[in-house]
């Protein structure tokens, strides 16, 4: 059974940084192209990060390009993303997603919430 | 970048209706287009890939259709359980979302 879980989530003042961390199994990680969504409270979906099976092109959207890295750890079956010069617009839940071969997202986490505020 | 226009934002329907959503992308998006299904306070769940693809497990009530710019996503015979938030994905060019529709029972 695929599952994904986040994990590293919580309140952090502007300005300061958050890493978040995803653990995966059921599956052979090292095969698929990982994403981060997110969705701030009462909004809809945004895809923020997506890497490659070896970690080697990453692809942000300009919400978040240079101040994101999405990463990854193959021996150990982890997708992580580190958030810097966070706004409190960053606030939102935080989907760790798989994806087909690097098209649409199949299986996706519980999420985990981030909340920027002072 | 390429937007997507999702239509309606909310839609109320009674039990048995046909409803359909629509996404319209700001260019041609070669009918890489997802849908998904979102109920409160879980992760979203894949419907329907490459336009008119059901994913294993999605009931045949639900089918999409469209090519180009323009996209539809529809529910034959609403039931109690698919009473939910419904996002479109466009895949050609980076990853996009539609804003959404939110379902809801008349």
């Amino acid at each position: 059974e695929v599952q994904l879980v986040e994990s590293g989530g919580g309140l952090v003042q502007p300005g300061r940084s958050l890493k978040l961390s995803c653990a995966a199994s059921g599956f052979t990680f090292s095969n698929y192209y990982m994403a981060w969504v997110r969705q701030a409270p009462k909004k809809g979906l945004e895809w923020v990060a997506t890497i490659s099976t070896s970690g080697s092109r990453t692809y942000y959207p300009d919400s978040v390009k240079g101040r994101f890295t999405i990463s990854r750890d193959n021996a150990k079956s982890s997708l992580y993303l580190q958030m810097n010069s966070l706004k409190s617009e960053d606030t939102a839940t935080y989907y760790c997603a798989r994806h087909i071969a690097a098209t649409s997202f199949d299986y996706w986490g519980q999420g985990v919430m981030v909340t920027v505020s002072s | 970048d390429i937007q997507m226009t999702q239509s309606p934002p909310s839609l109320s329907a009674s039990l048995g209706d046909k409803v359909t959503i629509t996404c319209q992308a700001s260019q041609n998006i070669n009918k890489y287009i997802a849908w998904y299904q979102q109920k409160p306070g879980k992760a979203p769940r894949l419907l329907i890939r490459y336009t008119s693809t059901l994913e294993s497990g999605t009931p045949s009530r639900f089918s999409g259709s469209g090519s180009g710019r323009d996209y539809s996503f529809s529910i034959s015979n609403v039931e109690s359980e698919d009473i939910a938030s419904y996002y479109c994905l466009q895949y050609d060019n980076l990853w996009t979302f539609g804003g959404g529709t939110k379902l809801e029972l008349k």
